[in-house]
């Protein structure tokens, strides 16, 4: 059963720390993404690639939040420095980009405390 | 700009009864797509149904149905003999634009199923 596969699930950190998220897409999706959900804000875009080439990173904070693709089968998002704002789930999410309007499927999400 | 209004902030049912979950875009594009994803209380997000802007069908799956009407521009949701496992947060999202791959979602309606 294919999924997207995050970690670490949960991740308490104290303010000023890195903390980095990991995801591998499914197997053979090409568009890959990163969505952050807060009660405030639900559920807002930071990032994306295709063909793990970033496309639009608009939603992302630039001064803080970077988002890379170093092979197919890994997705990092760092925060350097996290501040308690940043307290949220993070979503992972890919799909085939197919011409059809894929179906993006996402991780279980990645819960962040920020102290 | 695309939006996604979904009013309904929180609705309870009893057990057994039907609900009806609605959702309603905005775009300019002629060509978009239309998804409903499931939050249970675990957290992830479970993709529901794709639909895209050249099928008006209606469509059935076991106790769930989704009504789209391009005339009233809504895409709304239907469940059949409710049950608490329907209980959630769902949420409808747009994604238009071939080649633009970001989905835009609804603040989502939350679904509770008093057993």
């Amino acid at each position: 059963d294919a999924r997207v596969t995050q970690t670490p699930r949960h991740k308490v950190t104290e303010m000023g720390q890195e903390v980095t998220m990991r995801c591998q897409p499914i197997l053979g999706h090409n568009t890959v993404f990163w969505y952050r959900q807060t009660m405030m804000q639900g559920l807002e875009l930071l990032a994306y690639f295709r063909n793990r080439a970033p496309l639009d990173d608009s939603g992302m904070p630039k001064d803080r939040f970077s988002a890379e693709m170093p092979d197919a089968t890994l997705a990092t998002l760092k925060i350097q420095p996290s501040e308690p704002r940043d307290s949220a789930v993070y979503f992972c999410a890919s799909g085939p980009n197919d011409g059809l309007g894929n179906t993006i499927y996402f991780g279980e999400g990645s819960w962040l405390t920020v102290v | 700009a695309q939006k996604v209004t979904q009013a309904q902030t929180e609705i309870s049912v009893v057990e057994k009864e039907d609900v009806t979950l609605d959702c309603v875009y905005e775009t300019r594009d002629t060509t978009y797509y239309l998804f409903w994803y499931k939050q249970p209380p675990s957290g992830e997000l479970v993709f529901l149904i794709r639909r895209n802007s050249f099928d008006e069908q209606n469509e059935i799956s076991g106790r769930y149905s989704w009504n789209f009407q391009k005339s009233t521009s809504s895409f709304n949701f239907t469940i059949t003999a409710s049950q608490v496992v329907d209980s959630a947060v769902y949420f409808c999202a747009l994604k238009a634009n071939f080649g633009n791959e970001k989905l835009t979602f609804g603040t989502g309606t939350r679904l509770t199923i008093i057993p």
